[in-house]
């Protein structure tokens, strides 16, 4: 089937600190994978997005790689800043039906100054 | 443009009692969503509609309804609440099927 895995958290930092936020997925078929943000009371939003092997998705410092070989996707920020506090969600979609996009259950990280 | 916009922001049922979600977007998208969100599990499909005058299950739609009123609209209706549906709830829409998906900023639903 169809499932993302990522670490568990919480994940507290000081400001500064470099970030990773693990994420592994099984898939049947080719996958497009995402990382989603979400900020405190809001919705999530699409943070960065790779649709293909070896493809780098990158925004706001974030960067991730799609990894076939290890069906990795793993969430990496340099200097993390306290406006980066929220929820990360790992995702994955496959095929083109309407239901097809599998989220993982959340990393909530805390940057503290 | 507001993008995704939900009504009501908070709300309170007690068992039995019904209501419904509303949700709107003015981003022209074909495809619209429900999904619920609950500590340690991350999102769940409970229905979606592909195009406009379609609607489909999802992975949790036991206890709910849904409406495809418009290209614009689609709610969620609860006929009789539980306290298993305590969670908070999402609408997103896309421009097609498999595309990015956004967000509205969710409805927190308390079942007493």
């Amino acid at each position: 089937g169809n499932s993302v895995t990522q670490m568990e958290g919480p994940v507290t930092l000081s400001e500064e600190a470099f970030l990773t936020i693990n994420c592994t997925y099984t898939a049947t078929g080719y996958p497009s994978l995402f990382w989603y943000v979400q900020y405190p009371g809001e919705g999530l939003q699409l943070l960065l997005k790779a649709t293909k092997a070896d493809d780098k998705g990158s925004n706001k410092g974030f960067e991730a790689t799609y990894r076939k070989e290890t069906t990795s996707f793993h969430l990496e920020k340099g200097s993390v800043q306290v406006s980066d506090s929220a929820v990360y969600f790992c995702a994955l979609s496959v095929g083109t039906g309407a239901n097809n996009l599998f989220f993982g259950t959340g990393t909530r990280l805390t940057v503290i100054p | 443009n507001a993008g995704v916009t939900q009504t009501p922001k908070f709300q309170v049922l007690k068992t039995g009692q019904s209501m419904t979600l509303q949700c709107a977007q003015d981003m022209n998208h074909n495809s619209m969503y429900w999904y619920r969100q609950d500590p340690g599990m991350g999102l769940r499909l409970i229905y979606y509609s592909a195009s406009e005058g379609t609607t489909d299950k999802g992975e949790v739609p036991n206890g709910y309804n849904v409406s495809r009123l418009n290209k614009r609209e689609f709610s969620l209706r609860l006929e009789s609440a539980a306290p298993s549906q305590t969670s908070v709830y999402f609408c997103a829409s896309s421009q097609v099927p498999w595309n990015e998906q956004f967000f509205g900023p969710g409805t927190r639903l308390t079942v007493l």
